[in-house]
């Protein structure tokens, strides 16, 4: 069964620091995503990607991330200069059409420890 | 305001029996889903159950069912002879719209109890 992958699972970093997260989304989906979850708390939506452009974004995307699909198959979300508070499991997730009743599959996480 | 309310931080079940998660939402849309998604110890995200706005019958998917009731903006998810495996976190989830991301409630911590 085709599923979302995602590397690193762990990632533990400086202050100050970039990070790249990388996701391969489930190969005939069109619609990515990005979601955050800090320990013990809600999930949080960071980014949606569709036509190879951002389709929306909440405001904990600021300036310090950005998204891009760089070959077609990876969909990768950077964070340019780490703080103490972006430590949280990142999900990326994947849908095929868009439609309401259609499912977001998300990848395994990777768990970001910001030092 | 609060799009997804849980109100159950945390439930206990004894291991057989059934048990209700409750979920009520917010919107003014008409069309929407609603989504539950386990999430074990391990940290995954697992797809659980899914049920439309316009969506006439209650969805089921073996052990699961969600008991939409729609006037009242609820979508409670109802886990049958509860396992052991059935501990984890669970959350509720709504897109209102083509394409949206998901958004998601705070979570249940589900304890099954031997």
């Amino acid at each position: 069964e085709p599923e979302v992958t995602q590397t690193p699972s762990h990632q533990v970093t400086q202050m100050g620091q970039e990070v790249i997260l990388r996701c391969v989304p489930i190969s005939n989906h069109l619609y990515f995503y990005w979601y955050r979850q800090i320990l013990g708390q809600k999930v949080e939506f960071l980014v949606s990607f569709y036509n190879n452009e951002i389709s929306e974004k909440s405001e904990i995307f600021d300036d310090q991330f950005s998204v891009e699909r760089p070959d077609g198959s990876n969909f990768t979300l950077k964070i340019r200069s780490t703080k103490l508070e972006d430590s949280a499991m990142y999900f990326c997730a994947s849908q095929g059409r868009g439609r309401i009743q259609e499912t977001q599959y998300f990848g395994p996480g990777t768990r970001l420890l910001v030092l | 305001a609060q799009k997804i309310t849980q109100t159950q931080p945390g439930m206990f079940v004894q291991e057989k029996e059934a048990v209700t998660l409750d979920c009520t939402y917010d919107t003014s849309d008409q069309s929407y889903g609603l989504f539950w998604y386990k999430q074990p110890s391990s940290g995954e995200m697992i797809f659980l159950i899914y049920q439309g706005s316009y969506d006439e019958q209650n969805a089921t998917e073996g052990r699961y069912s969600l008991n939409f009731q729609k006037a009242r903006k609820s979508a409670n998810l109802v886990i049958s002879a509860s396992q052991l495996g059935d501990s984890a976190m669970y959350f509720c989830a709504m897109r209102e719209a083509y394409g949206q991301n998901f958004v998601f409630g705070p979570g249940t911590r589900l304890s099954v109890l031997p």
